[in-house]
């Protein structure tokens, strides 16, 4: 069965700390996503890689930054957690565009 | 531009009764269209998708949507409303040409008993 996977379901984290979530997907896709999901305002795109060592912004990038050194694995990065990072995070992968979106199972992060 | 819209945050229907979430989208070139569920506190499952072909698709769970190309929707429907069927669906786009997908805000489903 495929899968991408995420690393932490729930994860509390202190105001100003450098947060890691990761990802990792088995399906050798070359596409992957963090989404950030919030009550009214659906998914998100924070940022989004098409191959290993590239990335692209999507609509809401400030405060996070991305890494993909390996095929298989993309990791967002707070620098700095803040309050409003508060949110649901969700992963994703894909290959061709005939075909969708898998997606991890996401991590809540709360900042206090 | 790719945009989707789904014209209602929250539907309610009562179990038994047939059910339908409606989503309209727009796109440049041919559209790939897809529809998710989300359970409370997990990622987003895959229900079905429209590539090409006969407009009626069908798929998980007894879902099914029909690709309407002259009014640009994709509309989810069910015959028969379970109360299990109460979560977040979202529907998708995605151009034949591109990488990424475009996600309408989502539709709470409750199912009453």
């Amino acid at each position: 069965d495929v899968k991408v996977t995420q690393s932490s379901r729930y994860l509390v984290k202190r105001t100003g700390e450098k947060v890691f979530l990761e990802c990792v997907q088995d399906m050798d896709h070359e596409n992957m996503f963090w989404y950030r999901q919030d009550p009214g305002l659906g998914l998100r795109l924070i940022y989004f890689s098409y191959d290993v060592k590239m990335k692209e912004k999507g609509d809401i990038p400030e405060g996070y930054s991305v890494s993909r050194e390996k095929k298989e694995r993309f990791s967002l990065i707070l620098e700095s957690a803040s309050t409003n990072q508060t949110s649901m995070y969700l992963c994703a992968s894909s290959g061709q565009a005939r075909y969708g979106y898998t997606f991890g199972s996401g991590t809540r992060l709360t900042v206090v | 531009a790719q945009s989707v819209a789904q014209p209602e945050d929250q539907v309610n229907v009562a179990e038994g009764n047939p059910l339908t979430v409606k989503c309209t989208y727009s796109v440049s070139g041919n559209p790939y269209l897809f529809w998710y569920v989300q359970y409370p506190n997990r990622g987003l499952q895959f229900l079905l998708k429209y590539i090409t072909g006969d407009n009626l698709v069908k798929g998980s769970y007894g879902f099914e949507a029909e690709f309407n190309k002259s009014q640009t929707s994709f509309h989810l429907k069910k015959p028969s409303a379970l109360v299990s069927d109460s979560a977040l669906y979202f529907c998708a786009v995605r151009d034949n040409t591109g990488n990424q997908f475009y996600f309408g805000t989502g539709t709470s489903l409750t199912v009453i008993p």
